[in-house]
């Protein structure tokens, strides 16, 4: 079986920075990625991990430890526009495998 | 706009209705996948199609019966649900090599009455 641990909710104020953590067990691991999606809207891709360390993407980060089953996306300079839910993601075969989810972080920006 | 379509947006279905959902893509992408989503779980990844063939099944109830006439398309026919099937319905497309982005279509709120 497969499962991804992060926190159900996270606060933060406008300017700010805020990291999202995601923990995992699989069977099987390719890499992590990471999903944000509004309230209403559809999911839509934001990074993904393949390696240990930082990926950098504009004002958001994400980093990958496989010796600790560890992630975390870093957003910087949070924006109101920012507040949504984020979801790690899990691939854990080869080819189309489909993504194996975590309960996803609302994440609220405070002005 | 992800490229993605799914139609209905919205469906209300009674428990002894037949019903279909219906995903297209023109991406050029070969995988297709179905998910579902539930308040307060996480999205459970349901089907899985690669170049048209079925690649994967969890272990979800035979009331589900997906069918990938082509690359485009994906559909989902529904009978007999239940009340618990009611969640939002997304597909999603991607390249078929791990890693590669999905993009997911809006959704179907599914209601079972």
């Amino acid at each position: 079986g497969q499962s991804l641990e992060q926190p159900s909710e996270v606060t933060a104020v406008e300017g700010a920075i805020v990291q999202i953590n995601c923990t995992y067990q699989t069977s099987g691991f390719y890499g992590l990625s990471w999903y944000q999606q509004h309230d209403g809207g559809a999911p839509t891709f934001l990074s993904y991990n393949a390696l240990d360390g930082l990926e950098e993407t504009g004002r958001f980060s994400s980093f990958l430890s496989r010796s600790d089953s560890y992630g975390y996306l870093l957003l910087q300079e949070l924006q109101m526009k920012d507040s949504a839910s984020y979801f790690c993601a899990a691939h854990s075969g080869g080819g189309a495998d489909g993504l194996t989810f975590g309960k996803g972080t609302h994440l609220i920006i405070q002005p | 706009e992800t490229g993605v379509t799914q139609t209905p947006r919205h469906l209300v279905m009674g428990m002894t209705n037949k019903k279909s959902l219906k995903c297209e893509q023109h991406l050029g992408h070969n995988a297709m996948y179905w998910y579902k989503q539930s308040a307060k779980k996480p999205l459970e990844l349901m089907f899985v199609y690669n170049f048209k063939e079925q690649t994967e099944n969890n272990s979800v109830p035979s009331r589900f019966s997906p069918e990938c006439p082509n690359s485009s398309h994906l559909f989902l026919h529904l009978h007999t649900l239940q009340p618990e099937d009611s969640a939002l319905y997304l597909c999603a497309s991607s390249q078929d090599r791990v890693g590669a982005e999905a993009f997911f279509g809006q959704g179907t709120r599914l209601t079972v009455v």
